[in-house]
């Protein structure tokens, strides 16, 4: 298994600023996923980081609102730019782990963040 | 657009009892299911990941069955206990579209939230 973690864990910001997610895995891995969970909504996929070249991102999120770095096979960021009350969300990343061609998703705890 | 439900939305049930909720996804180009346990402030928790048409897979007090077929899997718990109490989250896998080789293809449900009181 993986262990993940994120910081912050939660967080209250101001509408208006950003706020970046760290990610660290504790085994190396070659993609990571990040996950946002809108009140009363499904945990959704934002996009996925490969390191060493752009993320790719889901249908209605782009990366001037999303934008992800991927330095290293172990950490990835992920930034809330510009945000608005809709922002509100519990943001996870999550990696695989198993073998082709069925993978669990290993999840961090989230970091939950509030829009004021 | 790929649609997963869950029912019921919420559930509340005494320390001893038996449960089950459902999950309903599209029969059509099943890949794999995933089921999840996400208690409040901790990672979700894989439970099972189911593949076959007529899989029963189980873990403990929680089983899972699977029908591909007419779209559903049933997710249940034997004697709930208080520590059970967390969301449980179902993802319908849509690795068959081979999105670009990424495993990331989860299309989750709402969840069920379950309560036990002891």
């Amino acid at each position: 298994s993986a262990v993940i973690s994120q910081k912050p864990s939660r967080d209250i910001c101001q509408r208006g600023t950003s706020l970046t997610i760290q990610c660290q895995v504790d085994s190396q891995v070659t993609m990571m996923f990040w996950y946002r969970q809108q009140p009363g909504q499904s945990l959704t996929l934002i996009a996925t980081a490969n390191q060493g070249s752009e993320a790719t991102y889901e249908s209605g999120f782009v990366i001037d609102k999303f934008p992800i770095s991927r330095p290293n096979l172990t950490f990835s960021t992920l930034t809330v730019s510009n945000m608005s009350p809709e922002d509100s969300s519990i943001y996870l990343c999550s990696v695989d782990h198993g073998q082709t061609p069925f993978y669990e998703q290993y999840f961090g705890p989230g970091t939950r963040l509030t829009v004021t | 657009i790929l649609n997963v439900e869950q029912s019921p939305q919420s559930l509340h049930v005494q320390e001893g009892d038996s449960t089950n909720f459902t999950c309903s996804f599209p029969s059509s180009n099943f890949y794999a299911l995933h089921w999840y346990r996400w208690e409040t402030a901790k990672s979700p928790e894989a439970l099972f990941v189911m593949t076959l048409n007529g899989d029963e897979k189980k873990k403990g007090r929680i089983s899972a069955t699977l029908n591909t077929k007419e779209g559903y899997s049933y997710l249940y718990i034997k004697g709930s206990q208080p520590e059970d109490s967390a969301t449980y989250l179902c993802a319908f896998d849509r690795s068959y579209m081979n999105y670009g080789g990424s495993q990331g293809n989860l299309i989750f449900g709402k969840g069920t939230k379950l309560s036990v009181k002891p």
